[in-house]
């Protein structure tokens, strides 16, 4: 089974406009944690925010929130206020907070362009 | 801030030659991570090393191997090369702070590797 799922492979929205960016995830882990990632068309992955499994409240990195529902097990980006600079693929990503577990398990993403 | 760094960015190989990608860790990060990401794809985890011991292995070839140094760069080596190992190569790196910690992997900006 797939422990990431991204349902969205694009989304176009405009400038501006507030995007919510879907990720659901599998795990019988109690202890994880999730992290979305940005991947403009320059290659490059970047870290944008992250949620552990027993956060109590929702992650906010400036414009970047995570809409964290634990019992539907999802993960969704929130960005406010899109820029022409949020062009770019986006990655949903799990790791098992258990020893030994090291590796990042990513979604197949969503490709975001913002139109002006 | 420094980020972390991989070297070289660009390569092109023949079938059948070997690589050797090199990837210098954010400084005083402890553990280093390659991933692969091939066209089109998700980044797949290969393998990681904690105080230059692996901790955790993915779906590495075992054409490939890596290892952590002292001064903590590690370089992945990649022998009898393929077609199908064009892809970009991901290192991160990440300061472990105890078990169960949220261990965010901050990527470097990849090498490209094209296998002709």
């Amino acid at each position: 089974a797939q422990k990431i799922t991204q349902t969205q492979p694009g989304m176009f929205v405009q400038e501006k406009e507030a995007v919510t960016l879907d990720c659901t995830y599998d795990t019988s882990d109690p202890s994880y944690g999730l992290f979305w990632y940005k991947q403009p068309s320059s290659g490059e992955m970047i870290f944008l925010i992250y949620q552990g499994s027993y956060d109590q409240q929702n992650a906010t990195e400036g414009r970047y929130s995570l809409n964290f529902q634990k019992a539907r097990k999802s993960a969704n980006l929130v960005i406010s206020a899109s820029q022409l600079g949020d062009s770019a693929m986006y990655f949903c990503a799990m790791r098992e907070l258990n020893f030994g577990n090291e590796k990042l398990t990513f979604g197949t993403g969503t490709r975001l362009t913002i139109i002006p | 801030a420094a980020g972390v760094i991989q070297s070289p960015r660009h390569l092109i190989k023949e079938k059948r030659e070997t690589a050797t990608l090199k990837c210098y860790p954010i400084p005083r990060h402890d553990t280093v991570y390659w991933y692969q990401q091939g066209p089109g794809q998700d980044p797949q985890f290969l393998i990681s090393f904690y105080e230059k011991m692996q901790s955790d292995k993915g779906s590495i070839p075992d054409r490939f191997s890596a290892q952590q140094f002292s001064d903590y760069h590690s370089e992945l080596n990649m022998s009898s090369l393929e077609l199908g190992d064009s892809a970009l190569y991901f290192c991160a790196s990440s300061s472990p702070q105890g078990a169960g910690a949220k261990n965010i992997q901050y990527f470097g900006a990849g090498t490209r590797l094209s296998v002709l």
